[in-house]
């Protein structure tokens, strides 16, 4: 079976530029979340979402936004990028929300802001 | 903000010998997780410690947690070359599934 797929695996931007990540989850999945990793750091939550339905989020800017789809496909956006934004991002997704239920992470997409 | 640190920030050791890593936390925790991550790979599930475990098993793999010190341990034994890789706590303390990551182990075994 398929794991997480996440699209791009690389993405050079400018400063102010937007970008748009995208991310599949296991099928049968219905639970999407979205982690920022800056170098030499542990990830980071930015949101989860459940059913269409955003059910947390981190200590993000509202520069940041998320959607999921009805297959439970999930899109993170971000506008106006700034220099701090270079990161990896990490999709992981799970068959719920309960915190017992362990989270399968994708490769990431790995974001340079020029 | 991290909720958790890792102790050592980074061990290497012989193919063979043990590695233990260490995390600390701050709030109450419902579970604990461990996660192994390789030099640009995402994150693998290793274990789950329920807050009413005191220690878990899996292969090489020996986990402990001690929620009145809100501390937790990570063994593996008989190490080897394929181990190598950042190993990170995480923590439910922010509720659900918003798991709060310390920094990480960064784990070099050596042949």
């Amino acid at each position: 079976d398929a794991g997480v797929t996440q699209s791009p695996t690389h993405l050079i931007k400018t400063r102010g530029q937007q970008v748009t990540l995208r991310c599949s989850p296991i099928s049968g999945h219905k639970s999407v979340s979205w982690y920022q990793q800056v170098l030499g750091q542990g990830p980071q939550f930015i949101f989860q979402y459940y059913e269409k339905e955003e059910r947390g989020r981190g200590n993000f800017p509202d520069r940041f936004s998320a959607r999921q789809f009805p297959n439970y496909s999930s899109e993170l956006n971000v506008n106006a990028l700034l220099l701090g934004d270079s990161a990896l991002y990490l999709c992981a997704s799970s068959e719920g929300v309960h915190s017992n239920q362990p989270q399968h992470f994708g490769d990431g997409t790995r974001l340079s802001i020029l | 903000s991290q909720q958790g640190e890792e102790d050592p920030q980074a061990l290497s050791i012989q193919e063979g010998e043990n590695a233990t890593m260490n995390c600390s936390y701050k709030t109450s925790i419902n579970n604990l997780q461990w996660y192994r991550q390789n030099s640009g790979r995402g994150l693998v599930h290793l274990i789950l410690i329920r807050s009413n475990e005191r220690e878990k098993h899996s292969g090489r793999l020996r986990v402990t947690l001690d929620t009145s010190k809100k501390s937790s341990s990570l063994l593996i034994t008989a190490s080897r070359a394929a181990d190598t890789a950042s190993y990170f706590c995480a923590t439910d303390a922010e509720g659900a599934q918003k798991l709060v990551f310390g920094q990480g182990t960064r784990l070099t075994i050596n042949p």
